[in-house]
């Protein structure tokens, strides 16, 4: 089975920093994905780890570390389009199995 | 380059009655994946397809839903007959290869 579990919600002020955990117990790993999604719209990419350690774009940044099942998205800058809901996903195969989902809220 | 678009939006129907869901991918991407989020819950896997080829349809919740995709272009989720607990968002994704796949805005179902 798969079990991949996030925090339900956080709050930040705008201009801070944000860091989603995520933790994940599946059958098979090909790597773990972070979307983002606004309400009504599509979950959108943000980043992919394959190999433990850290991957930068630009404001955003994901580590991973496969020996502890583990994984972080984290926001720099927190500006107010960035409250969303943060998906975190672990592919196997080709499939993606998805946590409930962050949401979080950027405050001014 | 578009985007993977689904049809319709929003659709509302009865209980016991037929809904068709469109999906195009990304041109090009060979593969397209269905998914669907219910109330409450996390987004789940629905089926693959490679091409025109079912390569997996584990996560097809029972006989009611079809999914087709000729000639390997668009595809199409048909559940029929609906019930209340099919309501929910169904997703619509697509790749190139099997790492980064990019999803569409969904179609939100409700069934009355």
């Amino acid at each position: 089975g798969q079990n991949i579990d996030q925090p339900t919600e956080m709050t930040a002020t705008e201009g801070a920093i944000v860091q989603i955990n995520c933790t994940y117990q599946t059958s098979g790993f090909n790597g773990l994905f972070w979307y983002q999604q606004h309400a009504g719209e599509a979950p959108t990419f943000l980043s992919y780890n394959v190999l433990d350690g850290l991957e930068e774009k630009g404001r955003f940044s994901s580590f991973l570390s496969r020996s502890k099942g583990y994984s972080y998205l984290l926001l720099k800058e927190l500006q107010m389009k960035d409250s969303a809901s943060y998906l975190c996903a672990v592919l196997n195969d080709y499939k993606l199995s998805f946590g409930a989902g962050t949401t979080v809220t950027v405050r001014a | 380059e578009a985007g993977v678009t689904q049809f319709p939006s929003h659709s509302v129907i009865e209980k016991g009655q037929t809904v068709t869901l469109r999906c195009d991918p990304i041109s090009g991407h060979d593969n397209l994946y269905w998914y669907r989020r219910v109330m409450g819950k996390e987004i789940k896997f629905l089926l693959h397809f490679v091409k025109e080829s079912k390569q997996d349809e584990s996560g097809m919740p029972n006989n009611r839903f079809l999914a087709e995709r000729t000639g390997g272009t668009y595809s199409t989720l048909k559940v029929q007959p609906a019930e209340l607990e099919d309501s929910g968002v169904y997703f619509c994704a697509s790749s190139r290869g099997g790492n980064i796949q990019y999803f569409g805005a969904g179609t939100r179902l409700s069934v009355l």
